[in-house]
């Protein structure tokens, strides 16, 4: 089954450590992002790919880093420099030549800080 | 600037329904609508685009009126399935435009029976 997953599903770290997020899909989409969910206020863009080697600043990029080497693969680095990092983060996907918009979302990784 | 949703939450009977509100303060394109179920990815239920159109799904239907920058959700008789949290995403195109959504804060709706 084609799809997005995340891993790990839920993370602890400690203060001052930096944390990658995973995240691949087999739908051959060529945008990936990466969201982050706080309670009461929605999905903020952190992050997208839309072409290999490229990646763009979403709204929240601040202490954030990412990477896109491959197609299929675009991971999140939570870097000590992020403020408030405990989170839901959600990556997802889209082929450019949608018609749609459609969003392909994965179930999401919770980070907890300590 | 987020779009606003309204109402923040909303409990229902099963077979009751709901109107789900999103406004922005900026001119519009699109409107995406998705689902996202407890511990569960959001789910695409549909987008709108400037004009107007109305779209269905199953008995989920929305409209996008754009000179009030805003569009509404109409859940029809609902059920058990429809509960969860409901984001509106507002949008200045079409192609590749996830990268320029913006998403609400969200609308929990829960059905009971």
């Amino acid at each position: 089954d084609g799809g997005i997953t995340q891993s790990p599903k839920y993370l602890f770290r400690k203060e001052g450590q930096n944390v990658t997020l995973s995240c691949e899909q087999n739908l051959n989409h060529d945008a990936m992002y990466w969201y982050r969910q706080d309670p009461g206020q929605g999905l903020r863009l952190i992050y997208y790919s839309q072409i290999v080697n490229d990646f763009q600043k979403g709204d929240i990029a601040e202490g954030y880093s990412v990477s896109r080497e491959k197609k299929e693969s675009f991971p999140l680095t939570v870097t000590s420099a992020q403020k408030n990092p405990t989170a839901f983060y959600l990556c997802a996907s889209s082929p450019l030549d949608s018609n749609t918009g459609e969003l392909f979302f994965g179930e999401g990784s919770r980070l907890t800080v300590l | 600037q987020q779009p606003v949703q309204s109402p923040q939450a909303v409990i229902l009977r099963e077979g009751e329904d709901a109107v789900i509100n999103c406004s922005s303060s900026k001119a519009l394109y699109s409107v995406h609508w998705y689902r996202q179920k407890h511990g569960e990815a959001p789910v695409f239920l549909m987008i709108l685009l400037k004009g107007g159109e109305q779209k269905g799904h199953e008995k989920i239907s929305a409209s996008f009126n754009e000179k009030k920058q805003q569009s509404s959700l109409y859940l029809t008789a609902s059920q058990l399935s429809y509960s969860g949290t409901y984001f509106c995403g507002t949008g200045a195109g079409l192609t590749g435009t996830a990268s320029k959504l913006t998403f609400g804060t969200g609308t929990r709706l829960q059905v009971t029976l």
